[in-house]
């Protein structure tokens, strides 16, 4: 079976663009998840999706969206870009809500702005 | 207080011997505790979930887990340098669906 699929895989933008951020989930996994990874630190949580509705948001302002489609693959997006939102942007993914089920995560899409 | 603690600097064992990392988290309620791995320009990897008190083995890894200390740890025994990575630990927030992490330990492995 195919991991967490996510691209693109590096993507340069100016201040002041947006982007648009894609992941597939492993077959059969209801629940995504969107993290933020800066240089020198953990993960952090932006979005959590499952059943297509927003179970979870973190810290983080409203520039910020998501959404999760019928397939459960989910979108990523960030409006009016700033140099710090240049980061590692991870999407991952689980079977069920359950607390007994690790996440899995894809390879990541490497956002540099400038 | 940060939700999850990894306050060692870079860890560097030579191979073949035991690395150990440790762990704190906050949220008392927590019930599932995971160590990733994260090589350099790589995505974190799941190697280990813990969820009740005690010791896990799998392989050459073996996750430990104290709630009431709101301690976990992470042994690698037999070193090896494909080991050498930066080892992230999350913990599933009581309540939600977050997880939250650590900022990491670097280990090295030096043969």
């Amino acid at each position: 079976d195919a991991g967490v699929t996510q691209s693109p895989t590096h993507l340069i933008k100016t201040r002041g663009q947006q982007v648009t951020l894609r992941c597939s989930p492993i077959s059969g996994h209801k629940s995504v998840s969107w993290y933020q990874q800066v240089l020198g630190q953990g993960p952090q949580f932006i979005f959590q999706y499952y059943e297509k509705e927003e179970r979870g948001r973190g810290n983080f302002p409203d520039r910020f969206s998501a959404r999760q489609f019928p397939n459960y693959s989910s979108e990523l997006n960030v409006n009016a870009l700033l140099l710090g939102d240049s980061a590692l942007y991870l999407c991952a993914s689980k079977r069920s809500r359950g607390a007994n089920y690790g996440y899995t995560f894809g390879s990541g899409t490497r956002l540099t702005v400038v | 207080q940060k939700e999850v603690e990894q306050n060692s600097g870079p860890l560097s064992v030579p191979e073949g011997a035991i690395a150990s990392l440790n762990c704190t988290y906050s949220d008392r309620g927590s019930q599932s505790f995971f160590w990733y791995r994260q090589y350099s320009g790589k995505s974190p990897e799941l190697i280990m979930s813990i969820y009740s008190n005690g010791d896990k083995e799998d392989g050459r890894f073996t996750a430990q887990l104290n709630k009431a200390s709101q301690y976990v740890s992470l042994l690698i025994r037999d070193s090896q340098p494909s080991d050498s990575a930066t080892y992230l630990c999350a913990v599933r927030l009581y309540g939600n669906n977050r997880l939250a992490f650590g900022k990491g330990n670097q280990v090295v492995v030096i043969p």
